[in-house]
């Protein structure tokens, strides 16, 4: 079993949905839960960090985070085509700082 | 200015040369890493310095090895080069404390491929 794991996709959504992007993870010590927006050729953007259960909002984007299932999701509102990406879910653990990473979610937002 | 940049942005090599990579962050972190991302996207990390001292160091040829001149500083050479090391690799740093919940800044990375 992969540590963190995502549906590598491609997801499509149109213009205006709400997208909706998933995570899981193996290791209940995990601590503190990452995501990362990154367009092709291009480095990862930090877009949301989250550490306790429930629903954290910044701007359009929400991270929601369930320990108990080991979970957590980023759901973006009023989608635009500028949104599409590759989108990475990482997972601290330990003391040390290691992120470790999901494979990704390719999104695809279509006019 | 950049926070984290990385030299070069592409290098392209033959199999069995020596090359190195180059980072630097003047974002005052005291950690920094190296990760190896393929073709599928899959970021891995590769190995972790905390102001010049290797703190995580995944498994790894023993071709690869950091060094860490200084806390702002992290460079990575690559001895014998494969087919398989063709990859992105980026350099990130962050603040290692024990409750903290900052993600990682990333350079642009370093697109190495070997021929």
């Amino acid at each position: 079993q992969k540590e963190v794991e995502q549906n590598s996709g491609p997801l499509s959504v149109p213009e205006g949905a709400i997208a909706s992007l998933n995570c899981t993870y193996s290791d209940r010590g995990s601590q503190s839960f990452f995501w990362y927006r990154q367009y092709s050729g291009k480095s990862p953007e930090l877009i949301m960090f989250i550490y306790s259960n429930g629903d954290k909002e910044d701007g359009r984007f929400t991270a929601q985070l369930n320990k108990a299932s080991q979970y957590v999701s980023l759901l973006i509102r009023d989608s635009q085509p500028s949104d599409s990406a590759t989108y990475l879910c990482a997972v601290r653990t330990g003391g040390g700082n290691k992120l470790t990473f999901g494979t990704g979610t390719q999104l695809k937002v279509e006019l | 200015d950049t926070a984290v940049s990385q030299t070069p942005k592409y290098l392209v090599t033959q199999m069995g040369n020596d090359k190195s990579i180059k980072c630097e962050q003047n974002l005052g972190h005291d950690t920094m890493y190296w990760y190896k991302q393929d073709s599928k996207k899959f970021l891995k990390i590769m190995f972790s310095y905390n102001n010049k001292e290797l703190i995580i160091n995944e498994t790894v040829p023993n071709r690869f090895s950091p060094k860490s001149p200084d806390k702002a500083h992290l460079n990575l050479h690559i001895n014998s080069l494969e087919l398989g090391d063709s990859a992105v690799y980026f350099c990130a740093s962050s603040l290692l404390t024990v409750t903290s919940n900052y993600g990682y800044t990333f350079g642009s990375g370093t697109r190495l491929t070997v021929v």
